[in-house]
């Protein structure tokens, strides 16, 4: 079945610590986005990317970073620089202009 | 700048009360309207896309309707199975981001 999967499920961060969040899909689709969810507030974009090998800033991308090598693949790091990471962490992906499909999510907590 | 708003945060219903939710946008030229359902610990699943003012889109018990400003979410006759959480997002035709609303959490006692 044609999807996203996202992984860990569940991620535990330690003080200063970087943590890298995992994406893949395999919809063939072109774009890849990762949002922060948390509490009472709309889903907000963190980075998205519309080709390989490229990408953009979203609204709060400050304290974390991504790559693109691979169509299917779209990795989130969390470093400490981001220093309120606890959040509930989703990725999308989409043709241009398409409705955006999502992963499960990651629930990221600082221990 | 961008702005969806949904409302009401919350909706208790009991089953069968049918009611709707509003999700108003502020965009620079529409391209689409979605909407998701999403469930606890679970991403946001898609379920239609409205294009143009007057436009319907019927999924079971939800209907989803857009005009120039907003587009609402009707839920006729719910079941404890439609408790979700609803949100909305705008597609801004002057960029690639969408533009997300805060969601309305439903809730539908048997």
């Amino acid at each position: 079945d044609g999807g996203i999967t996202q992984s860990p499920k569940y991620l535990f961060r330690k003080e200063g610590q970087n943590v890298t969040l995992s994406c893949e899909q395999n919809l063939n689709h072109d774009a890849m986005y990762w949002y922060r969810q948390d509490p009472g507030q709309g889903l907000r974009l963190i980075y998205y990317s519309q080709i390989v090998n490229d990408f953009q800033k979203g609204d709060i991308a400050e304290g974390y970073s991504v790559s693109r090598e691979k169509k299917e693949s779209f990795p989130l790091t969390v470093t400490s620089a981001q220093k309120n990471p606890t959040a509930f962490y989703l990725c999308a992906s989409s043709m241009v202009s398409q409705p955006q499909h999502f992963g499960d999510g990651t629930r990221l907590s600082i221990l | 700048e961008d702005q969806v708003t949904q409302s009401p945060e919350a909706l208790r219903l009991q089953e069968g009360e049918s009611s709707s939710l509003n999700c108003s946008y502020t965009v620079s030229g529409l391209r689409g309207l979605f909407w998701y359902r999403q469930d606890p610990g679970k991403g946001p699943e898609f379920l239609f896309t409205l294009y143009s003012a007057g436009e319907e889109k019927e999924k079971e018990r939800l209907k989803a309707t857009l005009t120039k400003k907003e587009s609402f979410l009707h839920i006729t006759a719910p079941k404890p199975e439609d408790s979700a959480t609803y949100l909305c997002a705008a597609d801004p035709s002057n960029d690639y981001k969408l533009s997300f609303g805060a969601g309305t959490t439903v809730t539908v006692r048997a």
